[in-house]
């Protein structure tokens, strides 16, 4: 199993609120990666990160921002959520050099 | 023309049946190509490597043909416990792998 953990697993929250979606892994891995994945559709790489001090925007473009201060540690911040928002957030992990992605179990967000 | 494409199905199976999936790609550098799998509202997991001289697991066989651009998925004696999504990703040096759509398998008993 990988050791990639996301916290909430679940979260209902109400419009305009700021949120923090959490990912932490114990691999050692240099990169990480957060996916917007809505229901029944396609991965939507919106951050990712080659190692501390490391964020760059993916190919969807999202209002949230991330940041890597250490390299276990890379997390999703959205400042003001709307119901646009509402979708399943994936983070997960790579070594350097090696393609191979493990992934986290999600945060389910509802943005009412 | 999207990087990695998919044939988004259901492909629906008996059990027991052979089923094959292909997935096209369009960026001739890439270099790492791999399948996950991809269960209901669950994240995906690796299911398979595929090298370019095939790479085969029990009853899964990976492809890869570069000349045509394109890695293929092979399952035999299916199971009712194979139905998921299956996701093609390629990669390659410092690209950021890309996630195809996924094509959905349903093996009925």
């Amino acid at each position: 199993e990988a050791d990639i953990y996301q916290t909430p697993r679940y979260l209902v929250i109400g419009t305009g609120k700021k949120i923090t979606l959490e990912c932490s892994q114990t691999m050692g891995h240099d990169k990480m990666y957060w996916y917007q994945q809505d229901p029944g559709m396609e991965l939507h790489l919106i951050h990712y990160s080659y190692g501390v001090n490391s964020t760059e925007k993916g190919d969807l473009s999202s209002e949230s921002t991330v940041s890597r201060i250490r390299t276990e540690h890379f997390p999703l911040t959205l400042e003001s959520a709307r119901p646009s928002h509402t979708s399943q957030y994936l983070c997960a992990s790579s070594e350097y050099g090696y393609n191979e992605q493990f992934f986290g179990p999600g945060t389910r967000l509802t943005v009412l | 023309r999207k990087e990695v494409e998919q044939d988004p199905g259901p492909f629906n199976v008996p059990e027991g049946a052979t089923v094959a999936f292909n997935c096209t790609y369009s960026n001739s550098a890439s270099q790492s190509f791999f399948w996950y799998r991809q269960d209901c509202r669950k994240e995906p997991k690796l299911l398979m490597s595929v090298y370019s001289s095939g790479n085969e697991d029990g009853r899964f066989t990976a492809q890869l043909n570069r000349a045509s651009q394109y890695i293929s998925l092979l399952i035999r004696d299916s199971k009712l416990s194979d139905s998921a999504t299956y996701l093609c990703v390629r990669a390659g040096g410092s690209y950021i792998p890309t996630f195809g759509r996924g094509t959905s398998l349903i093996v009925h008993p």
